[in-house]
């Protein structure tokens, strides 16, 4: 079964500070894999995506890694913000032609304090 | 653009009540889904559409109905509400077909808090 895990489920971390989000993987056949922001009370944002050949990817002062060997992720905030504040998903697309292959994770959500 | 937009934001049922969650997207995306979220849970996929006229079932689909009219508009429809539906409810929608082009950035709405009582 195709399955997602993030971790930590939560963690509070001071303005300024990095911090790094786990994601762990067992879905197959890998096709991508997508981190999103969601805000509280709204639809969750693409952030980066990923596919096999990729292992980094930046988008302002978040960058995610990804190591299809291990088939774990990573999401690296860098010089946190009080707007960082989010729940942030982990989402493993696997390759098919019919259906919806998208699996997600369970979220972790980040709380910035000033 | 709006984006994807749904209606209501928050709704109120008593249980065995039917009614219709409101997707409408104006990118004229080919593929539309419906997924729940439930605390501590990932989002579940309820219904897709790659297109008008055409949907299927995704992991989670009984107590729903959809349908899809439109390549605008899709539609969730709760038959018989029970306390299990209970839920954050989210459209999404992208371009291409569901598998092939899983690439391809999917937009979410704002959602519709759900409380069944």
């Amino acid at each position: 079964k195709n399955q997602v895990e993030q971790s930590p489920q939560s963690l509070i971390i001071l303005e300024g500070k990095n911090c790094t989000l786990q994601c762990n993987y067992t879905v197959s056949p890998f096709s991508n894999l997508r981190w999103y922001k969601q805000d509280t009370g709204r639809g969750p944002v693409s952030l980066t995506i990923m596919t096999f050949s990729e292992n980094t990817k930046s988008n302002g002062r978040y960058t995610a890694t990804l190591d299809a060997d291990t088939k774990q992720s990573s999401l690296h905030i860098t010089a946190s913000q009080l707007s960082d504040s989010a729940s942030y998903i982990c989402v493993v697309s696997a390759m098919g032609a019919a259906g919806n292959k998208l699996t997600f994770g369970g979220g972790t959500r980040v709380l910035v304090k000033p | 653009n709006a984006g994807v937009t749904q209606t209501p934001k928050f709704q109120v049922l008593k249980t065995g009540q039917s009614m219709t969650l409101q997707c409408a997207q104006d990118m004229n995306h080919e593929y539309m889904s419906w997924y729940r979220q439930d605390p501590g849970m990932g989002l579940r996929l309820i219904h897709y559409s790659v297109g008008a006229g055409i949907t299927d079932q995704g992991e989670v689909p009984n107590g729903y109905n959809v349908s899809r009219s439109t390549t605008e508009d899709f539609p969730l429809r709760l038959l018989s509400a029970a306390p299990s539906q209970t839920s954050v409810y989210f459209c999404a929608s992208r371009r291409g077909l569901a598998g092939l082009t899983s690439y391809n950035e999917q937009f979410f709405g704002p959602g519709t808090r759900l409380t069944v009582l």
